[in-house]
């Protein structure tokens, strides 16, 4: 099976960095995501990442490290709109079409 | 077009009462999924169509019945649900099981 851990809540102030961390556990890996969803809201994608390394999208970036099942979300210059909840999440094993989430992140941006 | 529309938004039935949900897509996506999320948890897959074929079924009781018309369309009939089944259902869509999910803005389900 697929297990993920990751802080349940973070807090910061606007215009800090803040890192999301995730580890996994998983039968066979084809990548790890990166979701967010505001309240009411609808998830949506951020990131993705099947390699070792960073990748970068703007103002967020993500990395992955594979042999030590781990990976980050790193936001820069937070907004007060990147209050939300952030979750990783596993491709299992097969190509399935089997995403399975971790338990999110809340993250609250204080002025 | 790069969205997931989901009708209705909000549903209130009863634990007799016979409802659908509907969601559509015309991004041209073959992979097709439904999930189920309570408050301030994270979503948890219930079925993934490939193809407009059920792949997977996460186990779901059978009182949930996934139906795919055409490569657009997914719908997910409701019959004599319990009240703890009450969360927001969310589709979403990817061209491939790899790649990004797009969701929907979900379907929140009261069962009284």
């Amino acid at each position: 099976g697929q297990s993920l851990e990751q802080p349940s809540e973070v807090t910061a102030v606007e215009g800090a960095i803040v890192q999301i961390n995730c580890t996994y556990q998983t039968s066979g890996f084809y990548g790890l995501s990166w979701y967010q969803q505001h309240d009411g809201g609808a998830p949506t994608f951020l990131s993705y990442n099947a390699l070792d390394g960073l990748e970068e999208t703007g103002r967020f970036s993500s990395f992955l490290s594979r042999s030590d099942s781990y990976g980050y979300l790193l936001l820069q210059e937070l907004q007060m709109k990147d209050s939300a909840s952030y979750f990783c999440a596993v491709h299992g094993s097969g190509n399935t079409g089997k995403l399975i989430f971790g338990q999110g992140t809340t993250l609250q941006v204080k002025p | 077009d790069t969205e997931v529309t989901q009708t209705p938004k909000h549903l209130v039935m009863g634990m007799t009462n016979k409802k659908s949900l509907k969601c559509e897509q015309h991004m041209g996506h073959r992979a097709m999924y439904w999930y189920k999320q309570k408050a301030k948890k994270p979503p948890e897959l219930m079925f993934v169509y490939s193809y407009e074929k059920l792949s997977i079924n996460e186990s779901v009781p059978s009182r949930f019945s996934p139906e795919c018309p055409n490569s657009s369309l997914l719908n997910l009939h409701l019959h004599a649900l319990q009240p703890e089944d009450s969360a927001l259902y969310l589709c979403a869509s990817s061209r491939d099981h790899i790649l990004e999910r797009f969701f929907g803005p979900g379907t929140r389900l009261t069962v009284l």
